[in-house]
């Protein structure tokens, strides 16, 4: 049993080049969300998804893209990077037995993205 | 938009000594989540409450939720060197659409 797992753990890249984040649990979670960490900013939730084939905005939406074609993978992708989203992403899911009920999120180990 | 403000932003106590970082919410909220991260490591979650007045405790850790629902404590008593990292607080507002609010996090340093 895996949890959640990311995929790159780190990447760098070039303003203007795209690239897609991957995240994936095995724990047949119904709610999945992706956040940005920066220094004295906390967690700020990007995107969100509460089932397979929905997807809905958080705080810090504009720039980043998402799908959830499977249930168990989120995809955030970044279309034309900027030196703003350096950031460390963190994926993260939950359990969710009926709509608007959020339990322990369960986060991956974060993906360190520097754009130069 | 919501707003989860959390104090103070860094504490420094020597090893023995008692913490506690406050959470504080504009609206009333239907639960709080607490999470602590280790240095160099991802969020890890140490709680929820749900009830109004609620309290609950892990070991040396308690956590208050307040009687209006808009604030929450997280304490510890008589740190330890394994307390060192950051501690956050999550809010949901009733609806739970908007998901959870994360306040921006103590970060609790220990000096031996």
């Amino acid at each position: 049993n895996a949890g959640v797992t990311q995929t790159p753990k780190f990447r760098v890249l070039k303003t203007g080049q795209s690239m897609t984040l991957l995240c994936a649990q095995d724990m047949n979670h119904e709610y999945m969300y992706w956040y940005r960490q920066d220094p004295g900013m906390g967690l700020r939730l990007i995107h969100y998804s509460v089932g397979e084939g929905t997807t809905a905005k958080g705080e810090v939406p504009d720039g980043y893209n998402v799908s959830r074609l499977k249930k168990q993978n989120f995809l955030l992708g970044l279309e034309s990077a900027a030196p703003s989203q350096t950031s460390v992403y963190f994926c993260a899911s939950s359990y969710s037995p009926a709509w608007g009920v959020y339990n322990e999120q369960f986060f991956g180990p974060g993906t360190r993205l520097t754009v130069l | 938009g919501q707003q989860v403000m959390q104090i103070p932003q860094y504490q420094h106590v020597q090893e023995g000594e008692d913490f506690t970082t406050y959470c504080n919410s504009s609206t009333t909220l239907s639960n709080i989540q607490w999470y602590k991260q280790r240095p160099g490591g991802h969020p890890v979650f140490l709680i929820q409450l749900v009830k109004s007045g609620e309290v609950k405790k892990q070991k040396r850790l308690t956590f208050q939720f307040g009687e209006a629902k808009k604030n929450s404590s997280l304490h510890i008593t008589a740190t330890q060197t394994t307390d060192v990292g950051t501690y956050f607080c999550a809010g949901l507002r009733g609806g739970g659409a908007d998901g959870l609010t994360f306040g921006k996090g103590t970060h609790l340093i220990i000096q031996p």
